[in-house]
């Protein structure tokens, strides 16, 4: 069974230092995974994906995420903070060949400290 | 390319009023609509998804119900709102050949149940 955990509800970085959130993911298939971003009372905008292409997934704002297989793991990072990534994020996790729900971790809001 | 519209964006009604949400693609044909629930401070929860006119698969039971009376338009209604209704409601829509598409995702409806 497809599941999705992301280890911090709650992430602070200063504005200007590297970002990271943490997903792990557990999948019986091939999983195809994203990374989602909303600001507050805004639908979900899709940040980046990965359908077992590349292992490094570069996305929009300069994000990018590298799928590890052996570790499970789907981890977004940015080099640099900016105020405006203050934000929720969500990881999912699909799998190819099954039906076409998907599974949503619960979140990390990442603050941005000045 | 394709846009997904979501109204009201905020609505307050008192409990036991009925409900309707619409939500509308466009741009695409046929594809695969989404309706999820954000309780605050919570992740998303799937709804109800349809993959054509008049199919429309319930994951969770509730008071809630969901029509696709056009292959583009999707809506959420209930009879009688209970306090437990009140949320953030997001409508998606992605491609349907695949579980490796994104789902797309409309700017949701606050509702308030008073």
């Amino acid at each position: 069974a497809q599941s999705v955990t992301q280890l911090d509800s709650h992430v602070s970085v200063s504005e200007g230092t590297p970002v990271l959130l943490r997903c792990n993911y557990s999948s019986s298939y091939s999983p195809s995974l994203f990374w989602y971003v909303q600001h507050p009372n805004k639908g979900l905008q899709l940040l980046l994906k990965y359908t077992s292409a590349a292992t490094l997934v570069k996305g929009i704002n300069g994000f990018e995420a590298e799928f590890k297989k052996s570790e499970t793991s789907f981890h977004l990072t940015k080099p640099s903070a900016h105020m405006s990534d203050a934000a929720e994020y969500f990881c999912v996790v699909s799998d190819i060949g099954r039906d076409d729900k998907i599974i949503f971790g619960k979140g990390t809001r990442l603050h941005i400290l000045p | 390319s394709q846009t997904i519209h979501q109204w009201p964006a905020t609505l307050v009604q008192p409990v036991g009023s009925p409900l309707s949400l619409e939500c509308t693609v466009e741009g695409t044909s046929n594809p695969n609509l989404y309706w999820y629930r954000q309780a605050a401070g919570r992740g998303l929860q799937l709804l109800f998804y349809s993959v054509g006119i008049g199919q429309i698969s319930s994951e969770v039971p509730q008071n809630l119900s969901a029509s696709r009376p056009q292959d583009r338009q999707f809506i959420l209604s209930s009879k009688k709102l209970l306090l437990s209704d009140s949320g953030f409601y997001l409508c998606a829509w992605s491609w349907g050949a695949g579980s490796n598409q994104p789902q797309h995702f409309g700017d949701g409806t606050r509702l308030s149940i008073l």
